[in-house]
């Protein structure tokens, strides 16, 4: 499978727990996006990496949410002290350097948090 | 503020009909315009996209319209199938390079449904 590839698929965890999301990019793929969507909306840019280097950050990314990617492959999201309002589906996507049209989105982690 | 605005909310076409979808931009920013296909359960999947310097671009039975001045652009759906009934979405992005050059913007998307 070449896709973009996301674990867990659905997380559910208490209010105040940290949970932590994992994304396995396009090998070739050198562009690296996180993004959430939320019941009845599309997707929302949370931030960008290029190789290894966080490049953007959104406003939504506040303090308790904190994203890497060591070495430039794969990728993990956590998420501190979570609140209800951080239920949403989680999106990775990857795209190649110089091509902004190839972004590959993964099928997500469903996070659920109660 | 929402930048890239969709309707309808929910369609409803008979197998074989056509299906319109259309959204509208503010950001002149703006050079990209993709459509996605989300499907329950799984992540959104690039259908179809246009640079602003065409004005309509086909793949098969899907066509983007693209009208620069209104800052519109419209998906068309032909022949519409059932397998067609998902969420689309469109989206937006700048792609010259800097702040926010490589950030989609979508709409809030439209629920597709084809009836036999």
């Amino acid at each position: 499978d070449t896709g973009v590839s996301q674990d867990p698929r659905h997380k559910i965890t208490k209010r105040g727990q940290n949970v932590t999301f994992r994304c396995d990019p396009i090998s070739e793929h050198n562009r690296l996006y996180w993004y959430r969507q939320t019941l009845g909306q599309g997707p929302e840019f949370l931030t960008y990496f290029q190789n290894e280097a966080q490049l953007e950050k959104s406003r939504l990314l506040s303090d308790r949410f904190s994203a890497e990617r060591p070495k430039g492959s794969f990728s993990t999201l956590e998420i501190q002290r979570t609140e209800q309002g951080d239920s949403a589906m989680y999106l990775c996507a990857s795209s190649p350097t110089g091509n902004n049209y190839g972004y590959t989105f993964g099928s997500g982690t469903r996070l659920t948090v109660v | 503020q929402q930048q890239v605005k969709q309707s309808p909310q929910s369609l409803i076409v008979q197998k074989g009909g056509i299906s319109i979808i259309n959204c509208a931009y503010e950001n002149t920013a703006f050079d990209y315009f993709p459509w996605y296909q989300q499907f329950p359960g799984k992540g959104p999947a690039l259908l179809i996209a246009i640079r602003p310097d065409v004005s309509e671009k086909k793949e098969g039975r899907f066509t983007i319209s693209f009208n620069k001045s209104a800052k519109q652009f419209s998906l068309h759906i032909m022949d519409s199938q059932p397998g067609d009934s998902a969420t689309y979405f469109c989206a937006a992005s700048p792609t010259r390079s800097g702040a926010g050059s490589y950030q989609l913007t979508f709409g809030k998307g439209t629920k597709l449904s084809v009836i036999p």
